[in-house]
């Protein structure tokens, strides 16, 4: 079975400084999606960034970059030039490329961006 | 394209009614999904549908919810004799190939159980 762990329950942040979230998996299939997703007070879960198991390359999407180590099965989120609007739960997602689509995951970590 | 809607957003019942969500997912997606989740905790996958057939459905997802696609367009999650334990936002989300197997959720539906 798939696992999807974040083990940081609350991190801050300063305005305009980078923050990296940490999320690691547990999986014996080579072949997967692993996503990252936001979800603010308002409550809708928002994609982030995805990234392809196959792909070597590192995902990156504006001030959103990750840091995939397949071999470590870690897949960290690094935002830069935080902002206020970046204040949100951000959950780690993992997914398999066939048979269930079923998306795994973790527990959330809840960033706050200060003033 | 409206994104997937969900209705209602809120519900308060009384223990042991029934309720009944709806959702209506993106136009082209096949694939309909449905979670759980609490305050403070992540997502709980319930049940999974391709167009119309129920490929999956969670241990968590006791015999007093059901879920149904009927056309392989809307679904609708229902949870007979509710409990206090039943209270959470239920999401429901959908993808398809096209969309490259991303997931787009909607804004939830909150239960609460009185």
């Amino acid at each position: 079975a798939q696992t999807v762990t974040q083990s940081q329950p609350e991190m801050s942040v300063q305005e305009a400084e980078t923050v990296t979230l940490s999320c690691t998996y547990d999986t014996s299939e080579s072949n997967y999606y692993l996503f990252w997703y936001k979800q603010p007070p308002s409550r809708q879960m928002i994609l982030v960034i995805r990234q392809e198991a196959y792909k070597q390359q590192n995902a990156t999407e504006n001030r959103f970059s990750v840091n995939f180590q397949k071999a470590a099965k870690s897949f960290s989120l690094k935002i830069s030039d935080s902002q206020l609007g970046d204040t949100a739960m951000y959950f780690c997602a993992f997914c398999l490329t066939s048979g269930t689509y079923k998306y795994i995951f973790g527990t959330g970590t809840r960033l706050k961006v200060l003033a | 394209d409206t994104g997937v809607s969900q209705d209602p957003r809120h519900k308060i019942t009384k223990r042991g009614q029934n309720v009944t969500f709806r959702c209506d997912p993106i136009s082209e997606h096949n694939r309909l999904y449905w979670y759980r989740q609490t305050l403070g905790q992540g997502p709980e996958f319930l049940t999974y549908f391709q167009n119309e057939a129920q490929l999956e459905k969670s241990r968590l997802l006791s015999d007093r919810f059901s879920a149904e696609r009927p056309k392989g367009s809307f679904s609708t999650l229902e949870i007979q004799r509710t409990e206090q334990g039943d209270s959470a936002m239920y999401l429901c989300a959908s993808s398809s190939h096209g969309s490259g197997n991303t997931i787009y959720f909607g804004e939830g539906s909150w239960l609460t159980v009185v």
